[in-house]
């Protein structure tokens, strides 16, 4: 069965600059869901958004932006990179009406030097 | 704001013994949800069981069930006949249920449970 996908699924970069995360849902699902998760913590929500609306918001630094596309992939933006942006980054999908059950990518793992 | 607590940092059990992850959650809300997440060292996060909280029978997933009592806000994680495959991060979460304009809220996670089947 289809995943999630995610890409990159590794990225470097220098402090100060930008990043672009992209999650492709399950199809059919259409509401996607972002989540960091630091070294030796527990995912944190960030952001969702259903039928391309935010749908609710979690702690996202104001740094950071998504947004949903009409194919339903969604895409996360971080400025201003710092030290403590170095985490994984977790996209997830579901499906309205079984909104219940969010499936997790193998997530994008970003390193900030 | 709802709050989820897991106070076994880690746990250490044998292959093929049954063990019982415990979670306890706070809330003021009267419907959600409430899963089990595994994080093996790959660090994909893979649902295990979740629970609908207007459910009063316990979710069972072939050798994993759970023991959720509402009004003790507790929600603990059985498994039995533990595999070395079982060797991971157990996050116990919680999500509300939203009823207006679609989509879902986020997820809040405990802070997990790192669970070792020894050989």
């Amino acid at each position: 069965a289809a995943g999630v996908i995610q890409s990159p699924r590794h990225l470097i970069k220098e402090k100060r600059e930008t990043a672009t995360l992209k999650c492709y849902p399950i199809p059919r699902h259409d509401t996607v869901y972002w989540y960091q998760q630091g070294p030796g913590q527990d995912p944190q929500f960030l952001i969702s958004f259903y039928e391309k609306m935010q749908s609710d918001k979690g702690s996202i630094p104001d740094r950071f932006s998504a947004q949903q596309f009409s194919d339903y992939h969604s895409e996360l933006n971080m400025s201003s990179l710092e030290l403590g942006d170095s985490a994984l980054y977790f996209c997830a999908s579901s499906l309205e009406g079984e909104t219940d059950t969010q499936y997790f990518g193998p997530g994008t793992r970003l390193t900030v030097l | 704001a709802q709050t989820v607590t897991q106070s076994q940092p880690e746990m250490s059990v044998q292959e093929a013994e049954t063990v019982t992850l415990s979670c306890t959650y706070d809330t003021s809300e009267s419907n959600y949800y409430l899963f089990w997440y595994k994080q093996p060292p790959s660090r994909q996060m893979i649902l295990v069981i979740r629970q609908e909280a207007y459910k009063q029978q316990n979710a069972t997933e072939n050798r994993f069930s759970v023991n959720f009592q509402k009004a003790a806000k507790s929600f603990s994680l059985k498994i039995s006949d533990s595999q070395l495959g079982d060797t991971a991060m157990y996050f116990c979460a919680f999500m509300k249920i939203m009823y207006s304009g679609g989509g879902a809220d986020g997820l809040t996670f405990g802070k997990g449970t790192h669970l070792i089947i020894q050989p």
